[in-house]
């Protein structure tokens, strides 16, 4: 069945500095959707990627959708104690069945 | 917005008891989901629901498991007998459509099972 992986676990990140977190998935996917839950929280919705190397920004938050379309990745720039949380990406397959990465969740250093 | 509702916030049972968990969705969806997540782990799907059938249900979703619309606004989920290792977060989940909308979560409930 489809896997998505998602890497790395954990990352932990000094204020103001930049990360990268990868989601690959074993088969090709229709869509890659990316949500943030926040600790105690539940998760929200970010964005959805559709075609073959998309790319879309969200102020500090960079989405791109591989080629393929097996992988994505979200990239933080100047990362802030408010991107504190664990995000998420769910890969659709073309059967439209939607599974979920393990996240990565994401710390802040002051 | 509109939002999806969950009730209760946190569900307390002993091993071997019957919980229901409700939802309320958003009211123009279509889609109805469960999810569970044990703490800190990932978010695990259990079952989607559509037009009052199941449309789809994981490993997961065993006998002990069954989800209802009793009416036109809840949608619940029923353990029959819980398990310890039941314990997580449930989240329910609604959407406009299955292809291409966003899933929309509750808070979720918090179920412990002792």
């Amino acid at each position: 069945g489809q896997q998505v992986m998602q890497i790395p676990q954990y990352q932990h990140v000094q204020e103001g500095e930049d990360f990268t977190t990868y989601c690959n998935s074993s088969t090709t996917l229709s869509n890659i959707q990316w949500y943030k839950q926040r600790p105690g929280g539940h998760p929200v919705f970010l964005i959805q990627l559709v075609k073959s190397g998309e790319v879309k920004k969200q102020k500090r938050l960079t989405f791109q959708f591989g080629e393929a379309k097996k992988n994505s990745s979200l990239h933080i720039t100047a990362t802030q104690t408010t991107d504190v949380g664990t995000y998420f990406c769910a890969g659709r397959s073309n059967d439209y069945k939607l599974s979920f990465g393990a996240g990565t969740t994401v710390t802040v250093r002051a | 917005e509109p939002e999806v509702t969950q009730t209760p916030s946190h569900q307390v049972t002993q091993m071997g008891q019957e919980v229901i968990l409700r939802c309320v969705p958003i009211s123009n969806h279509l889609y109805f989901y469960w999810y569970r997540q044990i703490l800190g782990q990932k978010v695990e799907f259990l079952v989607s629901f559509y037009n009052n059938e199941i449309s789809e249900k994981s490993e997961i979703f065993d006998d002990q498991f069954s989800v209802e619309r009793p009416d036109g606004s809840n949608f619940t989920l029923k353990i029959r007998s819980t398990k310890l290792e039941d314990s997580a977060m449930y989240f329910c989940a609604s959407n406009l459509d299955s292809i291409n909308s966003p899933l929309h979560f509750g808070n979720g409930t918090r179920l412990t099972v002792t």
